[in-house]
């Protein structure tokens, strides 16, 4: 099955800093999918995204698929204490296969 | 959006017990149903697979006889950690599709298993 590497594994930035998680795959993918779980919760879905090169944005947060549907992006601008917790990307395949990165944990110091 | 409900939330159990955990979803119909493990500040690792009415698919490495899933229905899918030891104890997470119409995964609330 396809495989999607996530980068960086953990990050640690000051409130109002940007930060930026990476998603890639060896192969082209069909649609990105990208979760987020807060300390002690469990992950909920943010977005998908399905086209080459597509943008979508919701608030603070800005999701990208690649132009060659390889990689993928989730940018938090100004990040609050809020954002705090661990982003996932995923991708499916047809209707039973649902690949996860190992996520990247986000903390967010005031 | 849709829910999946997850029970128990925690767990306490002797060791050499079984413990069965539900996963059910609410308001969909759930063809397939994931069960992860999670260690603390760690990823997700997938388990299992479960399609409704056949035998789940084990990932690598993970006991089938030990960790017993069942997935009767389009609602409704357990896992049983039989004979549990205190290397057991973890965070186990359901999560599950519907139709494509559904594309994303809806995810239980999880259930802390503590083994003593």
């Amino acid at each position: 099955g396809q495989q999607v590497m996530q980068i960086p594994q953990y990050q640690h930035v000051q409130e109002g800093e940007d930060f930026t998680t990476y998603c890639n795959s060896s192969t082209t993918l069909s649609n990105i999918q990208w979760y987020k779980q807060r300390p002690g919760g469990h992950p909920v879905f943010l977005i998908q995204l399905v086209k080459s090169g597509e943008v979508k944005k919701q608030k603070r947060l800005t999701f990208q698929f690649g132009e060659a549907k390889k990689n993928s992006s989730l940018h938090i601008t100004a990040t609050q204490t809020t954002d705090v917790g661990t982003y996932f990307c995923a991708t499916r395949e047809g209707y039973s296969t649902l690949t996860f990165g190992k996520g990247t944990m986000l903390l967010v110091s005031p | 959006g849709a829910v999946v409900s997850q029970h128990p939330s925690r767990v306490i159990c002797k060791s050499g017990t079984s413990v069965k955990i539900e996963c059910r979803s609410l308001d969909f119909q759930a063809t397939t149903m994931f069960w992860y493990r999670q260690f603390p500040k760690q990823s997700l690792m997938l388990m299992a697979t479960s399609n409704e009415g056949s035998k789940a698919t084990y990932e690598q490495g993970v006991e089938k006889d030990k960790f017993l899933i069942n997935h009767a229905s389009l609602t409704l899918s357990t896992l049983t950690v039989t004979s549990a030891h205190p290397e057991d104890s973890s965070f186990y997470i359901c999560s599950a599709l519907g139709t494509l119409r559904i594309t994303e995964a809806f995810f239980g609330q999880g259930t802390r298993l503590t083994v003593v």
